[in-house]
């Protein structure tokens, strides 16, 4: 089972918005609605940010937020802080033998 | 509330076998899935398995296949990850994750296994 894929790393100043993009195929991001998002910084447990392709935790910032086209999810950061900065992962269910699968990840850098 | 706590750090030989733990409380213990993940230093997330509610029954990565088990102590609340034929490679931090069917509210701590000679 392959990882979706992640860009690397993205990078932004405070206040900007930046966009992280996850794509699957049509087993997984294309064909469930079961897309969340992770943020992990140095040295921590992940943290769930969005689930069901768009649905915010209660506790998290509107400033998150999560959309899905086709066989490729996006998590969008709007008005960038310093806290922002870390890791980000998806995450899907999928149809193959094993039903979950990560993305590479993303650094997050805000400048 | 959720809380899930791991056992402690390992040093192990490359061909060993590791154990790692997870006690969960806050929550009726069978009604939530667990799962594992492993975390190799400077690598992505990378999902290994599940021990399903109510009944369970067990599922691995391939990528695991007949290395891994899952098991759990309904009695103490607590699930078991247990790794085989370690390697280098094995390195990692191994986080136990569990919450909503597809999708983790709630991570342990982290258990960091170093595999070396």
């Amino acid at each position: 089972q392959s990882a979706l894929t992640q860009p690397a790393s993205v990078s932004e100043s405070p206040g900007q918005s930046i966009t992280i993009s996850c794509t699957g195929t049509s087993s997984d991001v294309g064909a469930y609605n079961y897309v969340s998002w992770y943020q992990q910084h140095r040295g921590k447990a992940p943290k769930v940010m969005i689930f069901d392709v768009s649905s915010r935790p209660s506790g998290v910032s509107h400033r998150f937020s999560g959309s899905k086209s086709g066989n490729t999810a996006s998590l969008t950061i709007s008005g960038l802080q310093a806290e922002d900065e870390a890791d980000y992962y998806c995450f899907s269910y999928t149809s193959s033998s094993a039903p979950w699968v990560f993305g590479g990840g993303t650094k997050l850098t805000v400048l | 509330q959720v809380q899930l706590v791991q056992s402690g750090a390992e040093v192990k030989k490359p061909g060993a076998s590791v154990k790692v733990s997870c006690k969960a409380s806050g929550y009726p213990f069978t009604t939530y899935s667990m799962h594992w993940v492993r975390q190799a230093p400077g690598q992505s997330l990378e999902w290994m398995g599940w021990i399903k509610d109510g009944n369970g029954d067990t599922q691995y990565s391939q990528k695991f296949q007949g290395r891994l088990t899952i098991t759990w102590d309904t009695s103490a609340s607590t699930v078991y990850m247990d790794l085989t034929s370690l390697r280098s490679e094995d390195t990692a931090v191994f986080y136990c994750a569990t919450g909503s069917k597809y999708f983790y509210d709630y991570w342990g701590q982290g258990t960091l296994v170093t595999v070396s000679s």
